[in-house]
């Protein structure tokens, strides 16, 4: 079993919508939590991320972690035909290794 | 430079054959980091550096794979004896801090195809 788990879609929604990304993982000393955006044979880049459990918003982009259900959120709202991409939920492992999810595939259609 | 870049960006290679793929990090960046993406999947940790020390190199599938940093600054990731499982895209990320990693900065990637 993965460390971090992440339904790889894909996810198509009208634009407009409000998206929900959702991960788990399993590893209980996971402390940090990042998304990454990843477009087409580009590298991924750093959305947001968050430390232990709570809510933290950056525009549009709103990241969640509940930390006693192991579940990691990211939610998108009005949703626009540039947020399509792969989006990688990670969490950093002894200081200096992310552990990503598989990512999830996300189509906004115009 | 204004980020990471690797080269090249797309490599293919017979079987058996030896790769080496480049990363240029951003200037002034400790650490420096190889990641491996097979299709579909998320990045899979190779191997970590701090300036020319390597100083995890864990996620180095097996002994064929060898990365080096000898100036603390551009790093190379060498494959020997490539096999099709090799084929992947090799991501290169860099940061500033020695410590807690929040921020790391990938590169385009490098493809590379076995055939």
């Amino acid at each position: 079993q993965k460390e971090v788990e992440q339904d790889p879609g894909p996810l198509s929604v009208p634009e407009g919508a409000i998206v929900s990304l959702n991960c788990t993982y399993s590893n209980s000393a996971f402390q940090y939590f990042m998304w990454y955006r990843q477009y087409s044979r580009k590298g991924p880049e750093l959305l947001m991320y968050t430390y232990s459990s709570g809510n933290k918003e950056d525009g549009r982009f709103t990241a969640q972690v509940d930390k006693s259900s192991k579940y990691i959120s990211l939610f998108i709202r009005d949703s626009q035909p540039s947020d399509s991409a792969t989006y990688l939920c990670a969490s950093i492992q002894g200081a200096q290794k992310l552990v990503f999810g598989q990512g999830t595939r996300l189509t906004i259609n115009p | 430079g204004a980020g990471v870049s690797q080269s090249p960006r797309y490599k293919v290679a017979k079987r058996g054959q030896d790769v080496a793929l480049r990363c240029d990090p951003i200037s002034g960046h400790v650490s420096l980091f190889w990641y491996q993406q097979a299709l579909g999947q998320g990045p899979e940790f190779l191997t970590y550096f701090q300036n020319e020390a390597q100083l995890d190199k864990s996620g180095l599938p097996s002994d064929r794979f060898f990365a080096e940093r000898p100036e603390g600054s551009v790093s190379t990731l060498k494959i020997q004896r490539t096999q099709q499982e090799d084929s992947a895209v090799y991501l290169c990320a860099s940061s500033t801090t020695k410590g807690l990693n929040t921020e790391a900065f990938f590169g385009q990637g490098t493809r590379l195809t076995v055939v």
